[in-house]
């Protein structure tokens, strides 16, 4: 069964508009999620790592006034795109690190439309 | 910064076909390497991993083996079936346990009865 999941699977939306995307961890405890976006036919970037209790460590290029990230508890990660923009329409996938150091579980996504 | 390369799809084959999807790798000690499939409308999937040089990670008749000394983890699967159609991506995590993934551009695969 799933892991990690997230919702909504999918969002639209009126430009200027937030948006909320939440991430559950259903069989871990997660003090640490991942935020990634995926553009149409390419890789996917990572965003943003959520620390349960703290700031979330944002990487170079991504604007955290824009993305906000709340790790509220050990099993839900949202990110909210403020004054979204069609530029931030994509795919967002959030990850929860496995039981061993080098696994992920991977939500299934949200695809984001902004007109 | 650490960094994947994978080949370009799309890739097209023929059921039965043998599959190559290459994919190397940048980054400083020892990696962990990954395999991560997509299938249409869904998220990503771990197909398969290695550790440490010369592992061989295989699942659902898919192989790939860490080799240090090319900086590679091709991607093989001896038949493809039409159920094998998704996106590939070669993936990394860097040594010392922190789980930033970084990963390639992903490959599509299509494979046609």
């Amino acid at each position: 069964g799933a892991v990690v999941s997230q919702h909504p699977s999918w969002v639209i939306c009126k430009s200027g508009t937030s948006v909320k995307i939440e991430c559950r961890s259903l069989d871990f405890q997660a003090t640490t999620m991942f935020w990634y976006r995926q553009f149409p036919k390419q890789s996917l970037m990572l965003m943003a790592t959520s620390n349960e209790g703290s700031k979330a460590t944002y990487e170079q290029g991504v604007e955290k006034d824009k993305f906000l990230i709340n790790h509220a508890s050990l099993t839900l990660s949202t990110l909210t795109v403020t004054s979204a923009h069609p530029e931030d329409s994509s795919f967002y996938i959030c990850s929860v690190p496995g039981g061993s150091e080098e696994t992920q579980y991977f939500g299934p996504g949200t695809r984001l439309l902004v007109l | 910064g650490d960094s994947v390369t994978q080949m370009e799809g799309p890739v097209t084959l023929s059921e039965e076909a043998f599959l190559t999807i290459n994919c190397t790798y940048t980054a400083t000690g020892y990696p962990s390497l990954f395999w991560y499939v997509q299938y249409p409308g869904e998220g990503l999937q771990l197909l398969l991993k290695a550790t440490k040089a010369d592992d061989k990670g295989s699942n659902k008749g898919f192989e790939a083996t860490y080799r240090k000394e090319t900086t590679s983890f091709h991607l093989e699967k001896g038949s493809v079936q039409v159920s094998d159609s998704a996106v590939y991506f070669c993936a990394l995590t860097p040594s010392g346990g922190y789980q930033k993934v970084t990963f390639g551009t992903g490959t599509k695969l299509q494979v046609i009865p």
